[in-house]
């Protein structure tokens, strides 16, 4: 089946530093979401790519689909002690629409002042 | 963002019981999903349900697990007989206007 990984893992930056998390997967995607979930939260939507080679901006956060439309990145800059958490990338399993998500294994971010 | 709400938010069972998880309320919404997250590990879809009817449902939502929307509003995932592995984050999600999902703030179970 489907499967999507993520690398790294686990990411310990100082604060102003930038971070980048790495999302790929099996097959091509229909879009590429992403999500972010604190410590102890649940996943937030940030936001859907869709477009081949797209590119989407969140103040700090960039967002990039690849060309193939089988990975994304998350670049943040100038991280902030906001910013900790885990980072889910996650791609729908199926032509999209409603089809169930499928998720990465996280990128979890520790911030430190 | 959709308001999804979730009751109760911490559950405690003995292994063999029974448990209810509830999605409360909704309203206005087609596509609802129960996803499942053991701690520290990555977000595992269970089911989908599209117009009061299962659309998919995983390896896991095997005969223990069944999903209602009882009176047209709340969304309730049954477990009918906890096992110790099921002890995980379980959360309710309602899919968007443009596919994106939205998460509700979870129930954690807690099977002993």
């Amino acid at each position: 089946g489907q499967q999507v990984m993520q690398i790294p893992q686990y990411q310990h930056v100082q604060e102003g530093e930038d971070f980048t998390t790495y999302c790929n997967s099996s097959t091509t995607l229909s879009n590429i979401q992403w999500y972010k979930q604190r410590p102890g939260g649940h996943p937030v939507f940030l936001i859907q790519l869709v477009k081949s080679g797209e590119v989407k901006k969140q103040k700090r956060l960039t967002f990039q689909f690849g060309e193939a439309k089988k990975n994304s990145s998350l670049h943040i800059t100038a991280t902030q002690t906001t910013d900790v958490g885990t980072y889910f990338c996650a791609g729908p399993d199926g032509p999209g629409g409603y089809n169930k998500l499928i998720f990465g294994a996280g990128t979890r971010l520790a911030v430190h002042p | 963002e959709p308001e999804v709400t979730q009751t109760p938010s911490h559950q405690v069972t003995q292994m063999g019981q029974e448990v209810i998880l509830r999605c409360v309320p909704i309203s206005n919404h087609l596509y609802f999903y129960w996803y499942r997250q053991i701690l520290g590990q990555k977000v595992e879809f269970l089911v989908s349900f599209y117009n009061n009817e299962i659309s998919e449902k995983s390896e896991i939502f095997d005969d223990q697990f069944s999903v209602e929307r009882p009176d047209g509003s709340n969304f309730t995932l049954k477990i009918r007989s906890t096992k110790l592995e099921d002890s995980a984050m379980y959360f309710c999600v309602i899919g968007g206007v443009a596919y994106e999902q939205y998460f509700g703030p979870g129930t954690r179970l807690t099977v002993t």
